[in-house]
Order: structure tokens, then sequence, then C-alpha cells
């Protein structure tokens, strides 16, 4: 079974300070890991996928595989940057089930 | 072709009532899907569609729900004499795997309130 853990409900930070949300899987394959977000009155987007190796917004995102985590990280946060953020996981490119944690909410405080 | 969308964006319906939401994907997108949301919660997985084979089916998805996508376009999720705990916001996605769309695009979502 896959699963997705975002350990935090909540994240307050200041402007200009680094942020990182945290996601651990369990999954015993190769998964493909998503970060979504959703910004206020605003439909749930992806931000950046493992895959890609992409910094989307100053975001970046490591899967450890040894960990199996993909924490999201971002080193001077952004007033702009506060929403809801969901980690996701597939289990291969052509897999159909995308499975989500529960969400970070993160607040950046000017 | 504006993205997903999704109709009604918002519907109240008495304990017992049955509803049906629609979706229209992104014309191009093969595959569909839909999830359920509720408060606190990140969206979790109902059904999906491959065109208009419905290729898996959530066990929490009960007898009560349906889903078509009877010509591989647009897609239906009906909810038969509804419960309050199927209160939630119902997330419609799409997504194209073999054309190299493969992240899911979301809809806005229909929010369902049972009294």
């Amino acid at each position: 079974a896959q699963r997705v853990t975002q350990p935090e409900k909540l994240l307050s930070v200041f402007k200009g300070a680094p942020v990182e949300l945290k996601c651990n899987y369990s999954y015993s394959g190769s998964p493909e890991l998503f970060w979504y977000v959703q910004y206020s009155r605003q439909r749930l987007q992806l931000l950046l996928r493992h895959i890609s190796r992409e910094s989307i917004k100053g975001f970046t995102a490591d899967l450890n595989k040894g960990e199996t985590s993909f924490h999201l990280k971002k080193p001077f946060a952004q007033e702009e940057d506060s929403a809801m953020y969901y980690c996701a996981l597939r289990p291969g490119t052509n897999a159909g089930k995308s499975t989500f944690g529960d969400g970070t909410t993160l607040t950046v405080k000017p | 072709d504006t993205g997903v969308s999704q109709n009604p964006r918002h519907k109240i319906t008495k304990r017992g009532q049955n509803v049906t939401f629609r979706c229209d994907p992104i014309s191009e997108h093969n595959r569909l899907y839909w999830y359920r949301q509720t408060l606190g919660q990140g969206p979790e997985f109902l059904t999906y569609f491959q065109n208009e084979a419905q290729l898996e089916k959530s066990r929490l998805l009960s007898d009560r729900f349906s889903a078509e996508r009877p010509k591989g376009s647009f897609s239906t999720l009906e909810i038969q004499r509804t419960e309050q705990g199927d209160s939630a916001m119902y997330l419609c996605a799409s997504n194209s795997p073999r054309s190299g769309a493969n992240v899911l695009t979301f809809g806005a979502g229909s929010r369902l309130t049972v009294l």
C-alpha cells in the first residue's frame, strides 16, 4: 500500500526565512513524487515533480529514497508563498491512482 | 479550452436525495479522475477512467457511488441516497500520460453539503 505523511499541519515563518515542508512516503517500488499547491480561492495545481529536478518559484525538492522523503525547501520565503501544500505519490509514470498527504498550511508573515 | 470544468460548483441537498456532478476534462486528456476532499484532509482517490473504461475504483467507494464516462469525454459522478458523511468537495482531474501531459490538472471542485 502507498501512503504519504506530512507531519506538520501548520507552518509559520517570517518573510525572508528559510522554509522546509516535510513529506515522508511509504511505497515499496520506485514512485513518482509531486508537490501540489493551492493558493487561496484557487484550484489545486502542480508546483513541482521530482523527475524534473527543477526549481519552481524558488522551491526545490529532493527525493531521498533511503529516508523515503521528499521535503520541499525554499531558502527565502515570500508572503505570496502562503498556501496549502500537498505532497503526492504515484506508483509509476503510467499509473493511475495518486495518493496525497493531508497537506501543510504555510503562512509567511511580513 | 479553459481547463477542467466542474458543475455544479455547490450543491446543498437533503439526506436521502440523489446528486450528480459533472466533469469536463481538458479535451486532449484521455484520463479522468475523481477525488474527494474533506476538511483537513488531502484529496482521496475515488476512481479513474482511461477513455471510457473505468480502470480503478477505490474500495472506499460504496455502492451508492457510481461514475461514468460514456463517450470518453465528460464524466458524471452520482451519489444515491446521500448521507451526511458524503458532505465533501468532489474534485475532478485529468491528464494524458502518453502525450507527456502526465501531471494532474484539477478542476475547481463541486462542494456537496448534505443536510
